[in-house]
């Protein structure tokens, strides 16, 4: 079964710190991964996804393949980028997405 | 960039009652749009895939007589909570995908049933 796991509720970091939230994932075939924020009473938006390989706001993330994860990675946090984040799945029929339960990472001075 | 709208943002209703959620495209087509629910401090759970001139996909478990779902055009989605009872009180989300898959999500809206 497709299933996308967040091992953490809650991540808090001071600024300035590393930034490392954790995604696996379990799927059979290739799926798309992606990262998904939902900052303070706003909608949720996509931040990255693997197949762009690119860096948004300074957080990165790899696809790896092996260890089936697809952790997001930030070397120095900031406040601003406290809010939740969610990992994402879909499926080779680019169908719906299958969310992981969220982490909020909390950024504080 | 890609806008999905959803209204009401906030609705209350009496238990059994019917309430109908609205969701549009704004500024691009979607052939594809998706209705999600959100309990509270949980994640979004996929409850239908709804398609363009054709009946919707329902996820095992969501009964589709008590959420209709209507996708008339390539910007509208509607979500009918039919016969609304205080455990269907939630935060409904739809998202819209455009050409490229890519799913814009609307802002919520709130569902309390007294």
């Amino acid at each position: 079964a497709q299933r996308v796991t967040q091992p953490e509720k809650l991540l808090s970091v001071f600024k300035g710190a590393p930034v490392e939230l954790k995604c696996n994932y379990s799927y059979s075939g290739s799926p798309e991964l992606f990262w998904y924020v939902q900052y303070s009473r706003q909608r949720l938006q996509l931040l990255l996804r693997h197949i762009s390989r690119e860096s948004i706001k300074g957080f990165t993330a790899d696809l790896n393949k092996g260890e089936t994860s697809f952790h997001l990675k930030k070397p120095f946090a900031q406040e601003e980028d406290s809010a939740m984040y969610y990992c994402a799945l879909r499926d080779q029929a680019g169908t719906a997405l299958i969310f992981g339960k969220g982490t909020t990472l909390s950024v504080s001075s | 960039g890609a806008v999905v709208s959803q209204h009401p943002s906030r609705v209350i209703c009496k238990s059994g009652t019917s309430v109908k959620i609205e969701c549009r495209s704004l500024d691009f087509q979607a052939t594809t749009m998706f209705w999600y629910r959100q309990f509270p401090k949980q994640s979004l759970m996929l409850m239908a895939t709804s398609n363009e001139g054709s009946k919707a996909t329902y996820e095992q478990g969501v009964e589709k007589d008590k959420f209709l779902i209507n996708h008339a055009s390539l910007t509208l989605s509607t979500l009918t909570v039919t016969s609304a009872h205080p455990e269907d009180s939630s935060f409904y989300i739809c998202s819209a995908a455009d050409r490229a898959k890519t799913q814009y999500f609307g802002p919520g809206t709130r569902l309390l049933v007294l």
